[in-house]
């Protein structure tokens, strides 16, 4: 069974600084899938980025980056210029290729932004 | 209106009644996915269902039922709900041939049982 693991329960950041949240996974698959997904204190569930793992390059979206170590079986995400509106809890997931059985989520990171 | 749509949003009830959780979608996803989320723990898989005849147990299932009405409709139930089923519910869906490999989620139920 695959497992996603954030070691990080509560970060804060500096308004306009950047910050970078730790995921690491763990499965025996090679292909795969994995997503960073935002929930503010509306408790909506929203998509920020996605990493298909057999593409090398980091995806990014806007102020969003990840580095995908896939050796290392890592997948951060990196908020540049942070924003108010970016305070929210974060969770990393996983999900095989398949996607049958679906998202496999961390445990969160809280982000709390400082003005 | 919302692609994914879960009623009631919020929910008190007591322990040992039975309760039911609704989810309804127009996105024409096939697999429709219940998750759990409590405070610390992230999100946890309760059901999944790939088509109204296909229904599969999740990470959690036990203490829970579903019922896959149509594509478009998948309820929860609680049999006899107890107070540790107290947490914020999600539907989610997904379909990889129409709508790309994320779920999308509704807006959650918050049930707290007393």
């Amino acid at each position: 069974a695959q497992t996603v693991t954030q070691s990080q329960p509560e970060m804060s950041v500096q308004e306009a600084e950047t910050v970078t949240l730790s995921c690491t996974y763990d499965t025996s698959e090679s292909d795969y899938y994995l997503f960073w997904y935002k929930q503010p204190p509306s408790r909506q569930m929203i998509l920020v980025i996605r990493q298909e793992a057999y593409k090398q390059q980091n995806a990014t979206e806007n102020r969003f980056s990840v580095n995908f170590q896939k050796a290392a079986k890592s997948f951060s995400l990196k908020i540049s210029d942070s924003q108010l509106g970016d305070a929210a809890m974060y969770f990393c997931a996983y999900r095989s290729r398949g996607g049958a059985d679906g998202l496999t989520f961390g445990k969160g990171t809280h982000l709390i932004i400082q003005p | 209106d919302a692609d994914v749509t879960q009623t009631p949003r919020n929910r008190i009830t007591k322990t040992g009644k039975r309760i039911m959780l609704e989810c309804s979608q127009t996105k024409g996803h096939d697999r429709m996915y219940w998750y759990r989320q409590d405070p610390g723990l992230g999100l946890r898989l309760i059901y999944y269902s790939f088509d109204v005849k296909d229904i599969n147990k999740g990470e959690i299932s036990d203490g829970y039922s579903v019922s896959r009405q149509a594509q478009a409709k998948f309820s929860l139930s609680l049999e006899s709900a107890i107070p540790n089923q107290t947490a914020l519910y999600f539907c989610a869906t997904s379909d990889p041939n129409r709508g790309g490999t994320e779920a999308f989620f509704g807006q959650g139920t918050r049930l707290t049982v007393v």
